[in-house]
Formats: structure tokens, C-alpha cells, sequence
């Protein structure tokens, strides 16, 4: 049965700093991993997704990266910015993770 | 093109009365799936279903919890004779095609409270 883990459950950093979200995934037989914004009182919006073939992605300030071996997604988040500071979850797709609150402070 | 709506946004029941959430997918998507989210807990799966069938239903309680996408119309999440227990927030994801290679597009959810 696959387990989700994130770590840290919380976090909080001051703006313009660089960071480092962290999901693993116990079985590595995933098809993809995705990752979230959850903003308070709204559904969820997907940020990036990663086929099982694939090791990284990109868009904008984010980067997520894949290892199936070690069972490990990270999400890095260039120059923080408030705007920044909701849940992020991954997704392996099911089950989802417990998520990563992020608090960037200006 | 409208993303997936999930409607009401707020439902309030007494304990004993039947919850009916809805969901419709974006357009062009034949997947669904239902997840719940508990106060201070992530999200987890409920229910997957294509039209007119039910293809995972791992996650659903065994009891009063019910699911349905028929060929016309909005899928449908049903709880019979709620409890307290029942009060989260409910989302629903749809796909064009398994997730496999598609992600999911989640509606604003309906967040359940019970008296």
C-alpha cells in the first residue's frame, strides 16, 4: 500500500530566500507524481506534473524533481515571494500527502 | 472552458439526514474522482469512476457512503443518515483519461458541516 510522507509539515521563511519542499513515496511504482497549491477554502491547483519517465520539471520559480529509486520528489521554490505562502501537497496520484504549509514572511 | 464545479459550496445537515454532493467534470472528461479532506488532515481518495462505472472504490466507507457518474449529468457523492464524523471538505478531480498520463483538475470542493 503506498504511503505519502512531506516534510516539514511547516515552514517559514523570509522573502527572496530559496527553498526545498520534500515528498516520499513508499512504493515505487508510481505512473506520475504531481504537485499542489492549496489555498485556504479553495480546491486544489496542480503546479507541476511528472510522468514516471521523466526526472524533473519546470515552470516558472518551481522545480520538481523525481528519483522513483530513492522514493523521493522535491519541490524547489526560487526567491519566495508572499504570494507563495499556501499548503503544497504531492500526489503519487493517490494517496496525497499531508502537505507542507509554507509561510513566506515579507 | 470551465474547470470542474462541485456544487453547493457550503452544506449543512443534522445528524440522520442525507448529504448530496455534485460534481461536473471540465469538459471532455470521462474520469471523476472523489477525495476528502478532514480538519488538519490531507487529502484522501475516495472513489474513482468513469461513466456509468465504478473503478475504484477502495477509499469509500463501507457503510452510507455512496458514489455515481451516470451517462447524463454530474457525478454524484452521497452520504445517507450523517454523523459528526462526516464534516469535512470534499473535492472532486477530473481527468480526460486515466491519470495515468493526464493530471488531475480539481474543483473548489464542498465543504460538509454537521449539526
Amino acid at each position: 500500500k503506498q504511503e505519502v510522507t512531506q516534510i516539514p509539515a511547516a515552514l517559514s521563511v523570509p522573502e527572496g530566500e530559496n527553498l526545498v519542499l520534500n515528498c516520499s513515496f513508499t512504493d515505487s511504482a508510481i505512473y506520475n507524481l504531481q504537485w499542489f497549491r492549496q489555498d485556504p477554502g479553495k480546491g486544489l491547483t496542480s503546479l507541476l506534473l511528472i510522468q514516471s519517465s521523466q526526472r524533473e520539471q519546470t515552470s516558472g520559480r518551481l522545480n520538481a524533481s523525481l528519483d522513483k529509486s530513492s522514493g523521493r520528489s522535491t519541490l524547489y521554490i526560487a526567491a519566495s515571494q508572499p504570494g507563495d505562502s499556501t499548503t503544497y501537497l504531492c500526489a503519487s496520484p493517490v494517496p496525497f500527502g499531508s502537505g507542507t504549509r509554507l509561510q513566506v514572511q515579507p | 472552458n470551465a474547470g470542474v464545479m462541485q456544487n453547493p459550496r457550503h452544506l449543512v445537515r443534522r445528524r440522520g439526514q442525507e448529504a448530496r454532493l455534485r460534481c461536473s467534470p471540465m469538459k471532455g472528461h470521462s474520469h471523476v474522482y472523489w477525495y476528502r479532506q478532514l480538519p488538519e488532515e490531507g487529502l484522501k481518495f475516495m472513489v474513482y469512476l468513469q461513466k456509468e462505472n465504478i473503478i475504484d472504490e477502495s477509499g469509500m466507507p463501507k457503510e452510507r457512503f455512496s458514489a455515481e457518474f451516470p451517462k447524463e449529468g454530474p457525478s454524484i457523492l452521497r452520504i445517507q443518515q450523517v454523523v459528526r464524523g462526516d464534516s469535512a471538505a470534499y473535492f472532486c478531480a477530473s481527468s480526460p483519461r486515466q491519470t495515468i498520463n493526464q493530471p488531475q483538475h480539481f474543483g473548489d470542493g464542498t465543504r460538509l458541516s454537521i449539526l
